[in-house]
């Protein structure tokens, strides 16, 4: 079975700062990994994913995160936040056992101050 | 692409009323999954089906809730009776298993209130 932990329930930080959003995660078998974002009153959207390959992944609106196996992290950052990045900010696991199985944290709160 | 419809968006409700959500996944996704998001928490997986079929239900508290989704398309999701602790966001999303990542695509989601 795989877990996810998302280390911070609220990030505050100014506009025009950069951030960091920490995700670690369990896994007996390999994963791919996600990080979702969610406005109010809204679904999730997918910001990036990592899959195989490069461990930088790049995503939309400017975030990219990186996957560390050795430390089984894949922490999300943006070197410039805007106002309009606030938001809740979710990292998910998916694995395959026979099924493929997502497990989605906790949940990050994002806010940007003017 | 149309992307995944839910309905209705907000539902107001008496502990001990019924309640039915709707869903309509991407076309071409045979997989839909129907999730609890509580104030404050992550989404939490109640079912998820391949086509008709029922793949995990393990979270799905089964005396009252129940889902179908009866020609491999769209699916619905009932609470009867409906509890206070049933207050939640009711997100619905679907993917192509063929995609070997699983990403899934989010619906709107149905915010319940028990009062």
């Amino acid at each position: 079975a795989q877990s996810v932990t998302q280390l911070d329930s609220q990030v505050p930080v100014f506009e025009e700062a950069p951030v960091e959003l920490r995700c670690n995660y369990s896994s007996s078998v390999s994963v791919y990994l996600f990080w979702y974002v969610q406005y109010p009153n809204q679904g999730l959207q997918l910001l990036l994913k990592y899959l195989s390959g490069s461990t930088l992944v790049k995503g939309i609106n400017g975030f990219e995160a990186e996957f560390n196996k050795s430390q089984t992290s894949f922490h999300l950052r943006k070197p410039s936040v805007h106002i309009s990045d606030t938001a809740e900010y979710f990292c998910a696991v998916s694995a395959y056992t026979g099924g493929f199985k997502t497990i989605f944290g906790a949940g990050t709160r994002l806010f940007v101050k003017a | 692409e149309a992307g995944v419809a839910q309905s209705p968006r907000y539902k107001i409700i008496e502990k001990r009323q019924s309640v039915a959500f709707w869903c309509n996944p991407i076309s071409g996704h045979a997989t839909l999954y129907w999730y609890q998001q509580i104030l404050g928490q992550g989404p939490k997986l109640l079912i998820q089906f391949q086509n008709n079929g029922v793949v995990d239900d393990s979270q799905l508290p089964k005396d009252r809730f129940s889902a179908e989704r009866l020609k491999g398309v769209d699916s619905t999701l009932k609470i009867q009776p409906a509890k206070l602790e049933d207050s939640a966001v009711y997100l619905c999303a679907s993917s192509n298993y063929r995609e070997r990542s699983n990403e899934q695509f989010f619906g709107p989601g149905t915010r319940l209130t028990v009062l």
